[in-house]
């Protein structure tokens, strides 16, 4: 089945480390998404992707880096500099950026502080 | 800058009835996507129903309708004859270009 798998589930992080959650899609989109989501809010855009090799800044994206080196995945790293990383992560697909482009989503990755 | 006004935090409807849940906008965009998502406690993210700005007719999928009316900046859900599955948060999206913009979503709990 074509989809987007996000792993892992659960991730625990220490003080002052970096850690990366992982984003795999089948579906052939082009363009990749993160987003952060706190309770009781909505969803906020960290990055995103439209092609291969290229990714621009979200509305939060300091504290957080990622990387396009392949179509199929979009990894997300949280880095020390994210001083309030606890959250739920979404990660998305379309066939391409654009207004009029569904975006399709994984199961999320929740982020807690040890 | 895009913004998405969701105005009930939370809402009841019996089984088998119908609810609507509310929608404002704002952009200045002419050419824009609207959206709803369900998301239910265990977390992931569902696609319902698109509308086009520039659609005349209102957009339908089984059971959900969106009521879009462009004057009033306005894209309501409406979901018909409500099942106990339907019970989630669900979050109205616009997209002018590259990105989505979300509300804060409305709880939507669906009774015996």
């Amino acid at each position: 089945d074509g989809g987007i798998t996000q792993s892992p589930k659960y991730l625990f992080r220490k003080e002052g480390q970096n850690v990366t959650l992982s984003c795999e899609q089948n579906l052939n989109h082009d363009a990749m998404y993160w987003y952060r989501q706190d309770p009781g809010q909505g969803l906020r855009l960290i990055y995103y992707s439209q092609i291969v090799n290229d990714f621009q800044k979200g509305d939060i994206a300091e504290g957080y880096s990622v990387s396009r080196e392949k179509k199929e995945s979009f990894p997300l790293t949280v880095t020390s500099a994210q001083k309030n990383p606890t959250a739920f992560y979404l990660c998305a697909s379309s066939i391409a950026t654009g207004g009029h482009q569904p975006q399709h989503f994984g199961d999320g990755t929740r982020l807690s502080i040890l | 800058a895009q913004k998405i006004t969701q105005t009930q935090p939370g809402m009841f409807v019996q089984e088998k009835e119908a609810v609507t849940l509310d929608c404002t906008y704002d952009t200045s965009d002419q050419s824009y996507g609207l959206f709803w998502y369900k998301q239910p406690s265990s977390g992931e993210m569902i696609f319902l129903i698109y509308q086009g700005s520039y659609d005349e007719q209102n957009a339908t999928e089984g059971r959900y309708s969106l009521n879009f009316q462009k004057a009033r900046k306005s894209a309501n859900l409406v979901i018909s004859a409500s099942q106990l599955g339907d019970s989630a948060m669900y979050f109205c999206a616009m997209s002018p270009e590259k990105k989505l913009t979300f509300g804060t979503g409305t709880q939507l709990k669906v009774e015996l």
